[in-house]
């Protein structure tokens, strides 16, 4: 089944315990990107990835780190974390091919920073 | 970031048309999506317009006009299934690859 997976799906931690959240797709798509969403303000974009080792910032990447080494996974790290990170995060993947703009998104990552 | 407008919240009976409409500042625009979002649940793809005017996809259309800044989404015969949130995302022509939501519109739909 295609499918983009992150894990874990729930996360409580502490303040400056570093973090990794997982994101797998299994479509070969060269797009991915991490988005985190809060109520009253929608989906904002952390960073995104054109392909393997292209990696940009979106509109909140300040206390995020991304990598890309290969196609499938896209990992989002909190060196250390704040509770101002509390937030639930979706991890998305697109083919990136102009005829074709669906973002699937995986299910959602909700973390608590205490 | 630039601003993107549309309604908090709508409320419509099952049956009827519900319409979204979105705005945004049109200076840099490269795309306008629609994602529906049920509650709990990962946003799901709906829609994408790049050039005016409508794009039909069974019960849901969506519509552009990128001389005005506007875009509404068109929810017809409405399914009590159709209650979620609504997105409305831009790309932006500085980067293919970054998106900027609304802040959703919640639509509910009453028997």
């Amino acid at each position: 089944e295609a499918q983009v997976t992150q894990n874990p799906r729930y996360l409580i931690t502490v303040t400056g315990k570093k973090l990794t959240v997982t994101c797998s797709q299994n479509m070969n798509h060269e797009y991915m990107s991490w988005y985190r969403q809060d109520p009253g303000l929608g989906l904002r974009q952390i960073y995104y990835s054109m392909n393997v080792e292209v990696t940009d910032k979106g509109d909140v990447p300040e206390g995020y780190k991304v990598s890309r080494k290969e196609k499938r996974n896209f990992p989002l790290i909190l060196e250390s974390p704040s509770p101002n990170q509390t937030s639930l995060y979706f991890c998305a993947s697109s083919t990136g091919l102009a005829g074709d703009q669906t973002q699937y998104f995986g299910p959602g990552t909700r973390l608590l920073v205490l | 970031g630039q601003n993107i407008d549309q309604p908090t919240e709508m409320t419509a009976t099952e049956g009827a048309i519900v319409q979204i409409n979105c705005t945004y500042q049109t200076s840099g625009f490269n795309g306008l999506f629609w994602y529906q979002q049920h509650a709990g649940e990962a946003p799901t793809f709906l829609s994408y317009n790049v050039l005016d005017g409508l794009e039909e996809k069974g019960r849901f259309s969506s519509f552009l006009s990128r001389s005005k800044g506007y875009s509404y989404l068109l929810l017809k015969e409405l399914q009590m299934k159709d209650s979620a949130s609504y997105l409305c995302a831009v790309r932006w022509t500085d980067s293919w690859g970054k998106f900027q939501f609304g802040a959703g519109t919640q639509v509910v739909v009453t028997p």
